[in-house]
């Protein structure tokens, strides 16, 4: 079982949609949710950051954490062609010896057509 | 405050060659990682240090690569001898586990190709 699961996609969604990303972890303890954005060509890029249950809004993104479901999802309002990129998951080891280590979903490509 | 660096941002070498990536973690940060990406393997964690230290080099595919940090300032990511399936995007990356913990900053990477 990986540590980090991902809808596959690839997603493609109108401009002004809202794009829903999913992520499912494996480890319970873990504490830190993160969502990165990777062009294509590029580094991924840091855009969410969650701890807590519930909701956390940032601009037209928003990130969902429900532990006990174990799931995170990054909500896309009003989805531009900018938005066009691959989303990857990442989710903190909690485990003494491997702490600091992320472990990184394989990513969800998405498309937002004008 | 500069992101992490890396270089060479271009490598292009033939088989057999060794090969050295370098990497400079944001100033503060004690965590340093080194990562592979493919499109068949995705991002794969080679190695990562904390503090300058080694914790888990469990991912370095085998012993043509070593990684060494010897300063907070510094790291290198080293093939020898360097063969085709080796071409990827390596990135490295810096956290610190104070404040946003465990957020991880990446930099441009280093394109690799061997011929």
């Amino acid at each position: 079982q990986k540590e980090v699961e991902q809808n596959s996609g690839p997603l493609s969604v109108p401009e002004g949609a809202i794009a829903s990303l999913n992520c499912t972890y494996s480890d319970r303890g873990s504490q830190s949710f993160f969502w990165y954005r990777q062009y294509s060509g590029k580094s991924p890029e840091l855009i969410m950051s969650i701890y807590s249950n519930g909701d956390k809004e940032d601009g037209r993104f928003t990130a969902q954490l429900n532990k006990a479901s174990q799931y995170v999802s990054l909500l896309i309002r009003d989805s531009q062609p900018s938005d066009s990129a691959t989303y990857l998951c990442a989710v903190n080891s909690p485990r003494g010896s491997t702490l600091g280590r992320l472990y990184f979903g394989r990513g969800t490509q998405l498309t937002v057509w004008p | 405050d500069a992101g992490v660096i890396q270089s060479p941002r271009h490598e292009v070498t033939e088989m057999g060659q060794e090969v050295t990536l370098r990497c400079k973690p944001i100033s503060g940060h004690d965590y340093l990682f080194w990562y592979r990406q493919t499109m068949m393997r995705g991002l794969e964690l080679l190695i990562y240090f904390n503090n300058n230290v080694p914790i888990d080099d469990s991912g370095m595919p085998e012993d043509r690569f070593s990684a060494k940090m010897p300063n907070a300032s510094f790291s290198t990511l080293k093939i020898q001898p360097s063969e085709p399936r080796d071409s990827a995007v390596y990135f490295c990356a810096s956290s610190r586990t104070s404040g946003s913990l465990y957020e991880q900053f990446f930099g441009p990477g280093t394109r690799l190709t061997v011929l």
